[in-house]
């Protein structure tokens, strides 16, 4: 059973970098798209970005000049790199995974883990 | 982009009856489709993948069918637990592109 347990700063000024790093524990197979999911307070879901173990990324084209999401294997951790913040980017922030089943093709996918969230809030 | 639109916003039912909720998307996904629930203050969960299966654990009042571009979501005789907002995504394209939330009320 995977448990995803994220950590980062909550409180940023408009131009400043949000960083949020989720740690992994207990992993079960292969591979993973490792994602970042934000809810804007009393509103949806916007899917950010992914990643795999492989490094191979995707992002969100409304936020791809600003976003960066990295996998660390070895430490068990991805993380997320929002520039340049505004009000707008003021959201709970979501990290999630899904297992990359080979068996199931190239759709394998559903965001079965999911981190706690954080409150991030962008104000001077 | 494929946008996923879900109807009604707000359904209210009362406890015990059906809840029929409708996603439909902008060009066919297939069936790549998941649905999720969301409680006050808490991640969205996964109820169903592959628009017809159900995640582990979760029991069989909630059902998922539809394909292309039309989809429902099916929970039989609510319980209080079950009222929360419900979201689907889409994971055929990228960006993966969720719907914009029913939230599933008491009457």
């Amino acid at each position: 059973q995977v448990q995803l347990q994220q950590w980062g700063a909550g409180l940023l000024k408009p131009s400043e970098t949000l960083s949020l790093t989720c740690d992994v524990y207990g992993r079960a197979f292969n591979d993973y798209y490792w994602s970042w999911i934000r809810q804007p307070p009393g509103k949806g879901l916007e899917w950010i970005g992914e990643i795999t173990d492989s490094e191979s990324s995707n992002y969100n084209p409304s936020l791809k000049s600003r976003v960066t999401i990295s996998v660390d294997t070895a430490k068990n951790q991805f993380s997320l790199k929002l520039t340049s913040v505004t009000a707008a980017d003021t959201a709970v922030y979501y990290c999630a995974a899904s297992p990359r089943l080979a068996f199931e093709g190239p759709w394998s996918y559903r965001l079965a883990y999911w981190g706690q969230g954080t409150l991030v809030t962008v104000s001077s | 982009e494929v946008v996923m639109t879900q109807s009604p916003a707000t359904l209210s039912v009362s406890p015990g009856e059906r809840a029929t909720l409708s996603c439909r998307a902008s060009q066919s996904v297939s069936s790549n489709l998941a649905w999720y629930q969301q409680k006050p203050g808490q991640a969205p969960r996964l109820l169903i993948y592959g628009a017809s299966t159900r995640a582990t654990g979760i029991p069989a009042t909630f059902s998922g069918s539809g394909s292309g571009t039309e989809f429902t979501l099916t929970i039989t005789s609510l319980q209080s637990e079950d009222f929360a907002v419900y979201y689907c995504q889409q994971y055929d394209n990228w960006p993966r592109t969720f719907g914009q939330g029913t939230k599933v009320e008491i009457k």
